[in-house]
């Protein structure tokens, strides 16, 4: 099974700032495969990229994935007010699917 | 729209089965190339993939759960179920049912729709 880890656990930034989040997998995974989520406070996971780096319908442009084999980045540029929420990476490999444990992107 | 909505008990005792039916609306759960699964998610906790189905007949399972599991489509009334069985309090979470989409018969390997979710409290 690929493990999945994401860093930082917590990213403090303030509106209109970039932001970078982290995916690390224990083992090489398809670029095809890689996928990225926001989830707020009783919501389900909104799919925003998924093949590392192809925005899901109705995503804006600021939003950004990029990487391959075990590392890989979401980026949010100018961040807005909503944008602060948890993000998850998820990969999919020999039928299994795995997530990351979450990075929460919070308001500094 | 296609939406998905998730039904089931939200009190389960030890040692029961786990119940619970997506109901696919605003689309056939058979049109297109789709594969339809579930995922949980306890409280403050990550996102585990449960299983996934395809009207087509094919079925996969997350090998930590996969002694447990059973998913199943139900075309005629356009739904989906998971039974859980031998639940513990470690199986209270939120579930949800969620679609992926197969361009070309391929997985995309994403969840492009899910549930709202449900919550599932396994306690006596």
């Amino acid at each position: 099974e690929i493990v999945l880890t994401q860093s930082p656990g917590t990213l403090s930034l303030s509106p209109g700032e970039r932001a970078t989040l982290s995916c690390r997998a224990s083992q090489s995974v398809s670029s095809s495969y890689l996928a990225w989520y926001q989830q707020k406070p009783g919501q389900a996971p909104r799919l925003l990229i998924y093949g590392a780096s192809s925005r899901a319908t109705g995503i804006p442009d600021r939003f950004s994935g990029s990487g391959s084999g075990t590392d890989f980045t979401l980026t949010i540029t100018r961040l807005e007010p909503e944008d602060f929420a948890v993000y998850y990476c998820q990969q999919y490999g020999s039928s299994l699917y795995t997530f990351g444990q979450g990075t929460k992107l919070e308001i500094k | 729209q296609v939406q998905l909505q998730e039904s089931g008990p939200g009190l389960v005792k030890p040692s029961q089965t786990l119940s619970l039916t997506c109901t696919v609306s605003g689309g056939s759960i058979s049109s297109g190339t789709y594969f339809w699964s579930w995922i949980r998610q306890p409280a403050g906790k990550g996102l585990e993939w449960i299983g996934r189905v395809s009207t087509s007949g094919s079925i996969n399972y997350n090998p930590s759960l996969k002694s447990r599991v059973t998913i199943s489509v139900d075309t005629s009334k356009n739904q989906f179920s998971l039974n859980l069985s031998s639940v513990t309090a470690a199986d209270t979470a939120v579930y949800y049912c969620a679609r992926e989409p197969r361009p070309g018969g391929a997985a995309l390997g994403a969840f492009d729709i899910w549930g709202q979710g449900t919550m599932v409290t396994v306690s006596s």
